[in-house]
This record gives structure tokens, C-alpha cells and sequence, in this order.
């Protein structure tokens, strides 16, 4: 079946700092999501990515979606203390019918 | 979030026991959707259902059971076949759009099993 990973698991920044987390699919993906799950809270949607390459900002968050459709990355501009939480992509395949959760990244900001 | 609620927020049941979950949404959302979360874990799906009276088994459905009654409901029955049930598990609807629904979860129901 459809798996999606992501790394890295855990990422502590230093407030201030960049980083990356990657999306990896093992199949082709009509399009990925990302959600924001704050500490002891529930996920909550961010962003969808459709066309291949596709590039989008939300302030200092920047999405990409790969060129072939199996991979997404979510770049974070300095870094702050708001941004601390796990963050989950997840795709539809080609059934279309269920969404496909990684297993996150875990953020953690060092002040 | 905004329109999902689920009840309780903390659920404790003794080994052997059903306990039903409630989910209830008022965004008129034709999908909903049961997952179930695990410390540190990603979000696993249980079971979904695209309308009404219909439902299919997500990725972990075995020890599990649901029922889509009503469009606004979807409650999530854990029955004593679950052999490790005590997890943190989130509802969430969509407005089913095929392969592309946005999905709004509700603040979940961590439940533990004495």
C-alpha cells in the first residue's frame, strides 16, 4: 500500500534559524497536504499542493511539491517559539478516496 | 476544529469493555473520517464514510466499529476485540471532494484502557 515518510522525525531550532522537513511518497501523489498539529491539540489544515513543482508561501512557511509528485518539503523562515508543533503531510493516491498521513516532524525551538 | 465536536476529551474503560466515541460535526460535510493516533505517531485511519448509511474500513479497522446514521454523526464504537486500544483518536470531516478533500478534525478523545 501507499506510504508516506517524512524526515527528520525531530527538529530543534534555535529561534531565529531556518530548517526543512522532507515528504517522501512511495507512489505517485494527486496532491499533498500539510497540517499542523500543536502540543496536547489536533491537526489543523495549512496548505494544499496540487501541479507538479508547485511552489507556495504562507508568511514564512514555503511549500514545494516535487516535480514528480512523490515528494514535498515545508521550509520554515526564522524560526520562532510560535512554530513549535509536529507537522504531518499527507497525500491522496490514486484512489483518491484516503488520505495518507507521514509520520511528522516534530518541531522544537530553542529560545 | 470550528464545528467538530467530540466527546468525552478523556475516556478510561476497564479491559474487556465497548466504549463508543462520539463525533458530530455541523459544517454540512458529507465525508467524515476516524483516526487514531499513537504517542509520537502519525495519524492512522480506522474508518470513513463518504455519505450516509455507507462507510468503509480505513487501515486499522479490525476491533473496530462505526455507523453513519445521520449526515452531522459518525460515532466510533472500540470494542474488546481492539487488543491495544488506548490512544489518542481524532474524528475529522470533509466536504468529500474526490481526492483532494481538506479535512477539519475535532479536538480528539484520548482514551485509556485500565
Amino acid at each position: 500500500g501507499q506510504q508516506v515518510m517524512q524526515i527528520p522525525q525531530y527538529q530543534h531550532v534555535q529561534e531565529g534559524e531556518d530548517f526543512t522537513t522532507y515528504c517522501n511518497s512511495s507512489t505517485t501523489l494527486s496532491n499533498i497536504q500539510w497540517y499542523k498539529q500543536r502540543p496536547g491539540g489536533h491537526p489543523v489544515f495549512l496548505i494544499q499542493l496540487v501541479k507538479s513543482g508547485e511552489v507556495k508561501k504562507q508568511k514564512r512557511l514555503t511549500f514545494q511539491f516535487g516535480e514528480a509528485k512523490k515528494n514535498s518539503s515545508l521550509h520554515i523562515t526564522a524560526t520562532q517559539t510560535t512554530d513549535v508543533g509536529t507537522y504531518f503531510c499527507a497525500g491522496y493516491g490514486a484512489a483518491g478516496n484516503k488520505l495518507t498521513f507521514g509520520g511528522g516532524t516534530r518541531v522544537l525551538v530553542k529560545p | 476544529d470550528g464545528g467538530i465536536t467530540q466527546s468525552p476529551k478523556y475516556l478510561f474503560r476497564k479491559e474487556g469493555q465497548n466504549v463508543t466515541l462520539s463525533c458530530e460535526q455541523n459544517l454540512n460535510h458529507d465525508a467524515m473520517y476516524w483516526y487514531r493516533q499513537d504517542p509520537g505517531q502519525g495519524l492512522r485511519l480506522i474508518y470513513y464514510s463518504q455519505i450516509v448509511n455507507d462507510f468503509q474500513k480505513g487501515d486499522i479497522a479490525e476491533g473496530y466499529s462505526v455507523s453513519r446514521e445521520k449526515k452531522e454523526s459518525f460515532p466510533l464504537t472500540v470494542t474488546s476485540a481492539q487488543k491495544n486500544p488506548t490512544a489518542f483518536y481524532l474524528c475529522a470531516s470533509g466536504q468529500g471532494a474526490y481526492s483532494t478533500d481538506t479535512q477539519y478534525f475535532g479536538p480528539g478523545t484520548r482514551l485509556t484502557v485500565l
